[in-house]
């Protein structure tokens, strides 16, 4: 196992156009988050998976996102009809329950909307 | 609500110069974790920590955590071109998700 696995390392899309990105935790990780980072932030939470369970999801996230993790294994976020505003870094990150909660991160989706 | 706030936003200093970060909380916080991001990539974890006061040290790495546990600090003796990056504290927000400060990012002058 190598680490958390993003994919694609890049999507550039047309505004109003619906993108999906894919998340591989590592294997024995049964907690999962998405992240969004814009230039100069830091990352802001956007939704966290419990096995194949979404415990949390962020006011940030409108009801054109949806993410999913149907087997507890991978995850997949879905953006749909994107924005310019969309344009950002997603970043995926897993971590051990009962540890101390240090996360994981996968090397990111960047997406630009043009 | 909650915020993680982190100062300063850029520092510029000679190699082998120190540099320091500072993360101030608006709340109490549980534990702080700090992450490193290097140009182009993505956050790693550095340490996590949990009680009042504590000190832990990663080489030329110092991170305090205070006595009110609402602020942290990172100190880089010595600064080297493989600490160049951006450092960002993180805390607890509710059960599941971390609040991140806006980072403060380590340039080596030329």
């Amino acid at each position: 196992d190598t680490g958390v696995s993003q994919d694609p390392r890049h999507k550039i899309t047309k505004r109003g156009q619906n993108v999906t990105f894919r998340c591989d935790p590592i294997s024995e990780h049964n907690r999962l988050y998405w992240y969004r980072q814009t230039l100069g932030q830091g990352p802001e939470f956007l939704t966290y998976f419990q096995n194949e369970a979404q415990l949390e999801k962020s006011r940030l996230l409108s009801d054109r996102f949806s993410a999913e993790r149907p087997k507890g294994s991978f995850s997949t976020l879905e953006i749909q009809r994107t924005e310019q505003g969309d344009s950002a870094m997603y970043l995926c990150a897993s971590s051990l329950e009962g540890g101390l909660g240090s996360y994981t991160f996968g090397s990111g989706t960047r997406l630009t909307v043009v | 609500g909650q915020q993680v706030m982190q100062i300063p936003q850029y520092q510029h200093v000679q190699e082998g110069e120190d540099f320091t970060t500072y993360c101030n909380s608006s709340t109490t916080l549980s534990n702080i974790q700090w992450y490193k991001q290097r140009p182009g990539g993505h956050p790693v974890f550095l340490i996590q920590l949990v009680k009042s006061g504590e000190v832990k040290k990663q080489k030329r790495l110092t991170f305090q955590f205070g006595e009110a546990k609402k602020n942290s600090s990172l100190h880089i003796t010595a600064t080297q071109t493989t600490d160049v990056g951006t450092y960002f504290c993180a805390g607890p927000r509710g059960n599941y998700q971390l609040i991140w400060g806006a980072g403060t990012k380590l340039i080596i002058k030329p």
